[in-house]
């Protein structure tokens, strides 16, 4: 399996523009998470599926972001409109369900955003 | 208070030394422990899974658990160039929870 796809891996838009980053999980993990890196606040989710019905959103930080997953080999991560705060790189993370399985999470490369 | 407190280094060390990272955490219910290993640039991935308190070893890689103290440690031996990267312990507690990651650096 080739892991966990993300798309862009670099990203650099203007203030104001949409921002779409895209995720494709591994084949046959049915819990998908989205986080984002930044050096001041470390690793955090943003919000997790399974079976592609989104569960806890609650680290989405405003009404600007938005995630979808249309189906159990794709996701995306919007913002509309972007903001230089937003600047961070973004994961995509997957793992199969199961007592064990949960902390096992399979990361991608990542998306690094840069707003200007 | 952050659920989970890490010290970010820097941390260098010399090529064959023993390296402690650790990590204090509040939340008592806290049941799994994982340390993920970053490489620059890169996504982090699972190292080490640990279940309640106790030791689990792997390799030159030894994970340790206190849940009294609420403290786990992860023990490098004989370290290498090659383990240089950011080590984020983790933990479950309806989502994982990472600590900020200490950036460990071996130098030959």
């Amino acid at each position: 399996d080739a892991g966990v796809i993300q798309s862009p891996r670099h990203e650099v838009t203007e203030m104001g523009q949409e921002v779409t980053l895209r995720c494709k999980p591994i084949s046959g993990h049915d819990y998908l998470f989205w986080y984002r890196q930044t050096m001041m606040r470390g690793l955090e989710l943003l919000i997790y599926f399974n079976n592609n019905v989104p569960i806890d959103d609650s680290g989405m930080p405003e009404d600007r972001f938005s995630a979808k997953m249309p189906n159990a080999s794709f996701s995306t991560l919007k913002i509309q409109p972007s903001e230089p705060r937003d600047s961070a790189v973004y994961f995509c993370a997957s793992s199969e369900s199961g007592a064990h399985s949960w902390g096992e999470q399979y990361f991608g490369p990542g998306t690094r955003l840069t707003v200007t | 208070q952050k659920e989970v407190e890490q010290d970010p280094g820097p941390l260098s060390v010399p090529e064959g030394a023993i390296v402690s990272l650790n990590c204090t955490y509040s939340n008592s219910a806290f049941q799994y422990f994982m340390w993920y290993r970053q490489y620059s640039r890169k996504g982090p991935e699972l190292l080490m899974y640990t279940y309640s308190s106790g030791n689990k070893e792997d390799g030159r890689f030894t994970a340790q658990v206190d849940k009294s103290s609420k403290y786990i440690s992860l023990f490098i031996r004989d370290s290498q160039p090659s383990d240089s990267a950011t080590y984020l312990c983790a933990m479950e507690g309806g989502k994982l929870i990472f600590g900020q990651g200490t950036e460990l650096s071996v130098k030959p």
